[in-house]
């Protein structure tokens, strides 16, 4: 099955300043790889996507980049605010199935 | 997310009973998910449905059991097999396997 893996575990950084989040996937037939957003004791938001066919995407301050060759992808927020504080998941498809990232927290510092 | 509701928000049970979680959703969804999450852990799939009278295990679905007579509804039950039962479980919905999966509020069951 697919094995997602996610770096780094917790983030720290100062409001403004840009925070990324990187991925790897183990099986070469994943073709959609979404981002969710959870903050504390709430329900997983989806944040953004991207599927196979699209090297790169973007909405406002996020954006994501897939290497299917390297087999990793990238969550990339710039401008970071407080509100961006929470923990982020990366997962990837296969065979009708989401397999997620251990998931990174992000503390975002005024 | 909103349409996908979960009951309830906390659920406390002795250890060897069984427990059944409520997932509804009037989303008009075909695909419907749970799944357990653990601190400092990702989401881990228990059972997924593609459609009614329909499902299939997940990654971790022993100690688990679930039904989906209805499209709207996929309870889970927490069977007494199920050796480390305490974590946040998490429903999800979507039209079909392929597209965004959109999560209820969540069910925290604590068994002691």
């Amino acid at each position: 099955g697919e094995n997602v893996e996610q770096h780094p575990s917790t983030l720290s950084v100062q409001e403004g300043d840009s925070a990324v989040i990187k991925c790897t996937y183990s099986d070469s037939a994943s073709n959609y790889f979404p981002w969710y957003k959870q903050e504390l004791g709430k329900r997983p938001q989806l944040i953004i996507d991207i599927r196979s066919n699209v090297g790169e995407k973007k909405d406002q301050r996020i954006a994501v980049t897939l290497n299917k060759t390297a087999k990793h992808f990238s969550l990339h927020i710039t401008e970071t605010q407080p509100e961006d504080s929470a923990v982020y998941f990366c997962a990837a498809r296969s065979d009708y199935k989401l397999s997620f990232g251990a998931g990174t927290t992000v503390t975002v510092r005024a | 997310d909103g349409g996908i509701t979960q009951s309830p928000k906390y659920l406390f049970r002795k250890e060897g009973q069984n427990v059944t979680l409520s997932c509804e959703q009037n989303l008009n969804h075909d695909a419907m998910y749970w799944y357990r999450q653990d601190p400092g852990q990702g989401l881990r799939l228990i059972y997924y449905s593609q459609i009614v009278n329909d499902f299939q295990k997940g990654d971790i679905a022993e100690g688990y059991s679930v039904s989906r007579e209805k499209k709207e509804s996929f309870p889970l039950t927490v069977t007494s097999a199920q050796k480390n039962p305490t974590a946040f479980y998490l429903c999800a919905s979507s039209i079909e396997t392929s597209s965004e999966q959109y999560f209820g509020p969540g069910t925290r069951l604590t068994v002691t």
